[in-house]
């Protein structure tokens, strides 16, 4: 499983768009980058997921250079309810997989 | 929507006693999934299984075990449960590779 790297905590305030930026240096080819959502005292909630250039749902965008060595979870106009911890997870399409949360990035949100 | 059903939010047992917790997802997800989140240790997974009576362990089996008589359900049990098993467990049900969706845990306290 490639390993992942993202900051620790971010803050942001209310209404401005928040980028993490996450790193997976050994990603493979048959990989997929994912991102979840988690607040406290809950299960981990699916945000997006892609392969590669950029993937936008009603959440968020996902922005993949053509190195795939990286991604950008870009969370537009955010809001208190945005504050969570946020992981991203490198994971293969077949079969199942395993999925192993690192410490994820701890946002903030202010009024 | 998917919809991952744990059956208790809070539990509270006693050293000794054999606990069972319930998953139950409203897919047909072949795939689920059971967790345990511990503050510094992230997501570990301890059991999973691919279809109807089939298991697989996971990294930290060691005092569980498994049970999947119907395709939306899976129960974890821990035999005789322990202090150090008090934890927040999380269940996830996917098809194939596709992301995994959690229900919202239960909180786990053995006293």
């Amino acid at each position: 499983l490639a390993k992942t790297t993202q900051p620790i905590s971010m803050d942001s305030y209310e209404g401005q768009e928040v980028n993490i930026t996450c790193s997976h240096n050994n990603i493979a080819t048959n990989d997929y980058i994912t991102w979840y959502q988690q607040f406290p005292s809950q299960g981990p909630r699916f945000i997006i997921q892609g392969y590669k250039t950029k993937v936008t749902n009603e959440v968020a965008s996902l922005f993949i250079p053509a190195d795939r060595k990286s991604s950008t979870l870009s969370l537009p106009r955010v809001s208190l309810s945005d504050t969570a911890v946020y992981y991203c997870l490198v994971l293969g399409k077949g079969g199942y997989n395993k999925l192993i949360f690192g410490a994820g990035t701890r946002l903030a949100v202010h009024p | 929507d998917v919809k991952v059903t744990q059956s208790s939010r809070y539990l509270v047992k006693r050293t000794g006693e054999k606990v069972f917790l319930e998953c139950v997802q409203d897919m047909d997800h072949e795939n689920m999934f059971w967790y345990r989140q511990d503050p510094g240790l992230g997501l570990r997974l301890i059991y999973f299984s691919y279809d109807v009576k089939m298991k697989e362990k996971g990294d930290i089996p060691e005092g569980y075990s498994v049970s999947r008589e119907k395709k939306e359900r899976f129960s974890l049990i821990l035999e005789s449960a322990s202090t150090n098993q008090t934890s927040m467990y999380l269940c996830a049900s996917s098809r194939g590779g596709q992301p995994q969706h959690f229900g919202d845990g239960t909180r786990l306290s053995i006293l």
